[in-house]
């Protein structure tokens, strides 16, 4: 299947501070991104649907000048935390659309994941 | 997209099959039931899809009822790094659209 990474894995950063994680489609192109965020024992929530070249769409609830996404290329969507606080601490979580050559349907194929710790 | 309903939790012992259930009763025509897994601490692994055939890949098998309102998704042989959250979720194929993942199948392999 298609290789999604994140970097960094791990992160710690003091309240009140940015933090930028890093998704990256390795060997294929992809002109929609997704941001999820995940809570401990708690399912996956997407917190936006970023499209290359243009503006996100965040789902209700996720505030888009706290929560920054740009999707400058074919291969790479960040997504910027910025002026972080306690409650922002959770596991971040990108993916990414391919239309599959053998089946011709879409399938989403997920990062590793970022841990975001705030202090 | 249509709701999907699992069991919370499932147990199942190293070698054996198991077996993971999954009711989507207001699944639409355009719409294909996706299986994925999460492994703690880690992304979610794509692990098959089907429209109404049963399909099998390197990893499992999935079967659809004739009706399409559920199905089972089969690993022939659990291994203890089975050990995780199985997501079923329906899903139109084509053209933009999100994925949204409810609570999952806890599957335990033990020895």
């Amino acid at each position: 299947g298609a290789v999604v990474s994140q970097h960094p894995s791990r992160v710690i950063c003091k309240s009140g501070t940015s933090v930028k994680i890093e998704c990256r489609s390795l060997d294929f192109q992809a002109t929609t991104m997704f941001w999820y965020r995940q809570f401990p024992k708690k399912s996956l929530m997407l917190m936006a649907t970023s499209n290359e070249g243009s503006k996100a769409t965040y789902e209700q609830g996720v505030e888009k000048d706290k929560f920054l996404i740009n999707h400058a290329s074919l291969t790479l969507s960040t997504l910027t935390v910025t002026s972080a606080h306690p409650e922002d601490s959770s596991f971040y979580i990108c993916s990414a659309d391919l239309i599959s050559r053998t089946s011709g349907v879409n399938e989403q194929f997920f990062g590793p994941g970022t841990r975001l710790t705030v202090l | 997209d249509a709701k999907t309903t699992q069991p919370t939790s499932m147990d199942c012992a190293e070698g054996r099959a198991a077996n993971l259930p999954c009711n989507h009763s207001t699944i639409s025509g355009n719409e294909y039931v996706y299986w994925y897994r999460q492994i703690h601490s880690q992304g979610p692994q794509y692990i098959i899809h089907g429209l109404k055939n049963n399909e099998t890949n390197e990893m499992a098998s999935l079967i659809i009822t004739e009706d399409r309102k559920s199905s089972t998704l089969i690993l022939p042989h659990a291994t203890l790094r089975d050990t995780a959250v199985y997501y079923c979720i329906a899903r139109r194929a084509s053209g933009y659209s999100t994925l949204t993942f409810g609570k999952g199948t806890m599957l335990l392999v033990s020895p």
